[in-house]
């Protein structure tokens, strides 16, 4: 069964920056995009950014521009969102979730999701 | 991007129907058929339910329809159950090639 093995927690500094990965094991294909979502404590979802694994093409919330970066490591099938520049509401659950491909085109859903890595941003 | 608008609540008793709108612009709900619901239930990673408007995963039960007139959409439970509990959220793809969530709904069982 496919999985996505999220980092542990993490607990930065304001104006600090963090490198959350999200592995995914046992995927036999190679072709995949990985998004980035995350949620304030009690509050919603935001979608963040995501990466296609195969190619590198990668896409940003305008939100988030030049303060997020989303990459990926072909050779262990791990992508990585690095936020820079942190504040305190950037403490949040993170969730990595896949898209997958449905007959020849990407679903632009998400099936399957990551456990989530908390970070808490705090002096 | 502004988040999609979903009421705050809905609520009903077991075996009722319930519906939970999703309200977005021509530039996301209204243009696409990628409107996706999730389920989470409290301390819970999300779980897909509907995606392209209406069609269910495998495994999720046939009690949830989704359906879209212009720029909203809509998820509808026909008949609750306790363990539909949850919070709901809708996420459409938009024109600028990325991705919104509505505001949330926590739907309670009476």
């Amino acid at each position: 069964q496919v999985q996505l093995v999220q980092s542990e927690t993490e607990v930065k500094k304001p104006g600090a920056s963090v490198k959350l990965s999200c592995e995914a094991s046992a995927y036999s294909f190679t072709d995949y995009y990985v998004h980035w979502v995350r949620q304030a404590p009690g509050e919603g979802l935001e979608w963040m950014g995501c990466i296609n694994h195969h190619s590198g093409h990668s896409g940003y919330s305008r939100k988030f521009q030049g303060r997020v970066a989303v990459t990926r490591d072909t050779s262990t099938k791990t992508a990585y969102l690095e936020l820079s520049g942190l504040i305190s509401d950037d403490t949040a659950f993170y969730f990595c979730a896949s898209e997958p491909l449905v007959e020849g085109d990407w679903g632009k859903h998400f099936d399957t999701w990551g456990q989530v890595t908390l970070l808490t941003v705090s002096s | 991007q502004s988040a999609l608008t979903q009421p705050r609540s809905v609520s009903g008793s077991p075996g009722q129907p319930v519906t939970i709108s999703c309200t977005g612009t021509s530039s996301d709900v209204g243009g696409y058929k990628y409107v996706s619901w999730y389920q989470q239930h409290p301390g819970k990673v999300p779980k897909l339910i509907i995606y392209d408007v209406n069609k269910r995963p495998s495994g999720v039960p046939d009690r949830f329809s989704g359906s879209k007139s212009a720029n909203t959409a809509s998820l509808t439970i026909s008949g609750l159950q306790a363990e539909d509990e949850a919070d709901y959220y809708c996420c459409s793809f938009t024109n600028a090639a990325t991705y919104v969530f509505g505001t949330g709904t926590q739907v309670t069982v009476l």
